[in-house]
């Protein structure tokens, strides 16, 4: 059963900093793209980053780009969001989420439960 | 940057057919993808790439995109289709959602 489960999410203050975790089971990470995603309380969904399957590629959303940067272990199977210089705009419940299978047209085809963090 | 919009709520009745719409410039040249969220509970794909359904998607949903609009259609909408929906698309190394649209059914 392909999963994922986020962990890390918690209550920080302003200019700290945060790393989440995403634990995948029933594929390997190495094998798709992978995202985070985010969604702030009562608002809509909000792109955050993107890693390639080879790692080759990592994209950021304009609002996190210097902040936040996405990194893979492919041994534990885990993705990973490092998140500096936290700011209030940053408090939302936080997702990954695996790439279908053409990254431009394929969606992301599965979601973890989110894990929400709180800057503050 | 990109953008994506869409209504903020739509209504329909049960049995009827609900259209909900996401308009961006020159959409029609990018692949759009759709996503139902319940409340408390993360997202799901329903449509990919306009108008292809995942595995486990129900019939009544489809997708169409062209020109400069995406249309996700619910036919024969049911209680259980009340959700907030959201589409998606690629643009330029990045991945846009429009603001979401919630459908009541009543």
């Amino acid at each position: 059963q392909v999963q994922l489960v986020e962990s890390g999410g918690g209550v920080v203050q302003p200019g700290r900093s945060l790393r989440l975790s995403c634990a995948a089971s029933g594929f390997t990470l190495s094998g798709h793209g992978m995202h985070w995603v985010r969604q702030a309380p009562g608002k809509g969904l909000e792109w955050v980053a993107f890693m390639s399957s080879d790692i080759s590629n990592t994209n950021y959303a304009d609002s996190v780009k210097g902040r936040f940067t996405i990194s893979r272990d492919s041994a534990k199977n885990a993705l990973y969001v490092q998140m500096n210089s936290l700011r209030a705009e940053d408090t939302a419940v936080y997702y990954c989420a695996k790439s279908g299978g053409d990254y431009a047209s394929g969606g992301l085809d599965v979601w973890g439960q989110g894990t929400a963090v709180t800057v503050s | 940057s990109y953008e994506l919009t869409q209504a903020p709520s739509v209504s329909v009745s049960p049995g009827q057919t609900a259209s909900i719409t996401c308009s961006g410039e020159k959409l029609g040249d990018k692949y759009a993808c759709w996503y139902q969220q319940k409340p408390g509970q993360s997202p799901v794909l329903v449509i990919y790439q306009d108008n292809k359904r995942p595995s486990g998607i129900p019939e009544r949903f489809s997708g169409s995109n062209s020109g400069n609009t995406a249309t996700l259609t619910i036919s024969g909408t049911q209680a259980m289709d009340e959700a907030d929906y959201y589409c998606q698309v690629w643009d330029s190394s990045t991945w846009v959602f429009g603001g979401g649209t919630k459908l009541t059914v009543l």
